[in-house]
């Protein structure tokens, strides 16, 4: 079955304490994205990822680190998490061109909060 | 630059009623556009989209759109909604030379019984 699959689904941490949540597809999708959702703010880009060690930053980067190293996985590490950065995440993934109409597809989402 | 704003962050509507979700865009050049559901505590689907053709587009779950480059708009209709129906709609809009999609800031459609 094609799809995203999102590690944890739910996580409850402190202020500091580094922590990683994985995001993983099976369509072979060169363009994957990190997201944050946020009530009355929508989907706010974080990183995105046009191919493998291909990485850049969406519309609000800080605090969040990404990687690629291979094409199904884009992992989003927040270092030192504070408070603010308590929300639902969701990874997406895409075939990729400029001229091409993909659909992204989106994992479950990760309920993070940051006490 | 794309953008996109959705005109209504919460859309009321009784059981059976039609309703309609509005959603502009601005794009200086050809755009993709499309619609996503995302029902509670899951994530985005994809509900339709307007690649070229014909200007309406059906969807899954009876839902329809209709894009109209004249006013730059791509607004949700459906002409009876179920309690089912009850989700966060998003629009997303993904110019021919962009490589990323824009999204609104989402609606949420809640049908009363």
């Amino acid at each position: 079955e094609a799809q995203v699959t999102q590690n944890p689904r739910y996580l409850i941490t402190v202020t500091g304490k580094k922590l990683t949540v994985t995001c993983s597809q099976n369509m072979n999708h060169e363009y994957m994205s990190w997201y944050r959702q946020d009530p009355g703010l929508g989907l706010r880009q974080i990183y995105y990822s046009m191919n493998v060690e291909v990485t850049d930053k969406g519309d609000v980067p800080e605090g969040y680190k990404v990687s690629r190293k291979e094409k199904r996985n884009f992992p989003l590490i927040l270092e030192s998490p504070s408070p603010n950065q308590t929300s639902l995440y969701f990874c997406a993934s895409s075939f990729q061109g400029t001229g091409s109409y993909n659909e992204q597809f989106f994992g479950p989402g990760t309920r993070l909060t940051v006490l | 630059a794309q953008s996109v704003t959705q005109l209504d962050s919460q859309v009321p509507v009784f059981e059976e009623a039609p309703v309609e979700l509005r959603c502009n865009y601005s794009s200086s050049v050809s755009v993709y556009l499309f619609w996503y559901v995302q029902y509670p505590n899951q994530g985005l689907q994809l509900l339709l989209k307007y690649l070229s053709g014909s200007t309406l587009v059906k969807g899954i779950n009876g839902f329809e759109a209709e894009f109209n480059k004249s006013q730059t708009s791509f607004h949700l209709r459906k002409p009876s909604v179920h309690i089912s129906d009850t989700a966060e709609y998003f629009c997303a809009v993904k110019s021919g030379g962009s490589y990323i999609p824009t999204f609104g800031r989402g609606t949420s459609l809640i049908v009363h019984p």
